[in-house]
């Protein structure tokens, strides 16, 4: 089965730091990009990042760009998140995805797996 | 940024009924769009992508339409699994953007 778990969600303070993890299993991992959605509690999605299959190439919303920092490691078939100056406005679920819009291996687009999310509260 | 508004932000509707979902962008996406299905607690489930391609597994009641910047979700007769709230997304450009969804109740 095709799966992604998020973990290393918590409590932080502003200022703070935090790591986000994401485990693939159930697909060969390298082969795809990956992103990063988040989701502040009772409101709307909000594309956060994404990363290429072998990491070269990053995108990031404006908000987090110089702060939140995504990266990979093929070989653990892990997705990052190194969350650092955190805000209250980072407050959110965090979810990883299986990002196939910029993936040339098949017709189809859209982030079709989805982790369950991981909560990140940043506050004093 | 390319903006994504969706209209309603909420409808009431029964089981049986048609539903349409509207989703306007800011500019020109193609056909660069997908829509979502979120449930209380959940993660989102991809519907369809580049606007009218159904995602595999999901019931053929779901269809999108449209180009450029306006386009539609359909649900042709609605089922008690589909009240939820509706997501649509363009990747036409970065930062990808999704609409602020679309919560469809109960009536």
């Amino acid at each position: 089965e095709e799966q992604l778990v998020e973990s290393g969600g918590g409590l932080v303070q502003p200022g703070g730091s935090l790591r986000l993890s994401c485990a693939a299993s159930g697909f060969i991992f390298s082969n795809y990009w990956m992103s990063w959605v988040r989701q502040v509690p009772g409101k709307g999605l909000e594309w956060v990042a994404n990363i290429k299959d072998d990491g070269g190439e990053k995108y990031y919303v404006d908000p987090v760009e110089g702060r939140l920092t995504i990266s990979r490691d093929n070989a653990k078939n892990s997705l990052y998140l190194q969350m650092n100056s955190l805000r209250a406005e980072d407050t959110a679920v965090y979810y990883c995805a299986r990002d196939l819009n910029e993936y040339s291996g098949s017709d189809k687009d859209g982030f079709d797996i989805w982790g369950q999310g991981t909560m990140v509260t940043v506050s004093s | 940024d390319v903006q994504m508004t969706q209209s309603p932000s909420s409808l009431s509707a029964s089981v049986g009924d048609r539903v349409t979902i509207t989703c306007r962008a800011s500019q020109s996406i193609s056909t660069w769009l997908a829509w979502y299905q979120q449930k209380p607690g959940k993660a989102p489930k991809l519907l369809i992508f580049k606007t009218s391609s159904l995602e595999s597994g999901v019931p053929s009641r779901f269809s999108g339409s449209g180009s450029g910047t306006e386009f539609t979700l359909t649900i042709s007769s609605l089922q008690p699994d589909d009240f939820a709230i509706y997501y649509c997304q363009q990747y036409k450009s970065y930062p990808y953007t999704f609409g602020q969804g679309t919560k469809l109740e109960i009536k």
